[in-house]
């Protein structure tokens, strides 16, 4: 069984400042998927990341980095200098490789950014 | 161009109305989805499209019955539905290697939804 935690339920911070959500994992996969998708509140799930279990490297894209850890099993998504625009809930989720694999999400962190 | 479209945005309809939701993407994927939402949960899969092919039924209630016409499109046919019925459906939709690699490993991509409430 798969199981996605994200212990974080309701993140508050001022503009600018720096703001880590965490994901936390449990699979017996060897080969697995994580991924990050942004819920804004019109609904719509958008794609950040995804993160094949072989590929450890730290990706960083814009203002947005994740920190992938084995070790620890996490997989935590940190938004730099942080923006009213990010204000949304956020979604990680994890997938096996076989082909009926289906995606298993966290109960999503709600992040408000206010000015 | 990674675009699911979804009509409607929004539906009211009584318990003894039939309606249907529709998705469609331009992506050439080969898997589709429809999960449900509601409010302060994560997406729960309902469905899942294969090459045409029901693969996946999450032991969705009958009053659900999806269709798949063409790769590209997919409904969702509600009958019958009861007030806990109401939430946001989504569609997604993602690459499907088939069986040298199926659709579980895929990315999916989502449309913007349907708010369904029922009364």
């Amino acid at each position: 069984a798969q199981k996605v935690t994200q212990a974080q339920t309701e993140i508050s911070v001022v503009e600018k400042e720096d703001v880590t959500l965490d994901c936390v994992y449990e699979t017996r996969d060897t080969t697995y998927y994580l991924f990050w998708y942004k819920q804004p509140p019109s609904g719509e799930l958008v794609f950040l990341i995804r993160r094949n279990s072989f590929d450890e490297q730290n990706e960083i894209s814009g203002r947005y980095s994740w920190n992938f850890q084995k070790s620890t099993s996490s997989f935590n998504f940190t938004i730099t200098a942080s923006q009213v625009v990010d204000s949304a809930v956020y979604f990680c989720a994890l997938s096996g490789s076989g082909t009926a694999s289906k995606l298993t999400f966290g109960t999503g962190t709600r992040l408000q950014v206010t000015l | 161009d990674t675009e699911v479209t979804q009509t409607p945005k929004h539906l009211v309809m009584g318990m003894t109305n039939k309606k249907s939701l529709k998705c469609e993407q331009h992506m050439g994927h080969r898997a589709m989805y429809w999960y449900k939402q509601k409010a302060k949960k994560p997406p729960e899969l309902m469905f899942v499209y294969s090459y045409e092919k029901l693969s996946i039924n999450e032991s969705v209630p009958s009053r659900f019955s999806p269709e798949c016409p063409n790769s590209s499109l997919l409904n969702l046919h509600l009958h019958a539905l009861q007030p806990e019925d109401s939430a946001l459906y989504l569609c997604a939709s993602s690459q499907d290697r088939g069986t040298s690699g199926g659709a579980g490993r895929e990315t999916q991509y989502f449309g913007p939804g349907t708010r369904l409430l029922v009364l």
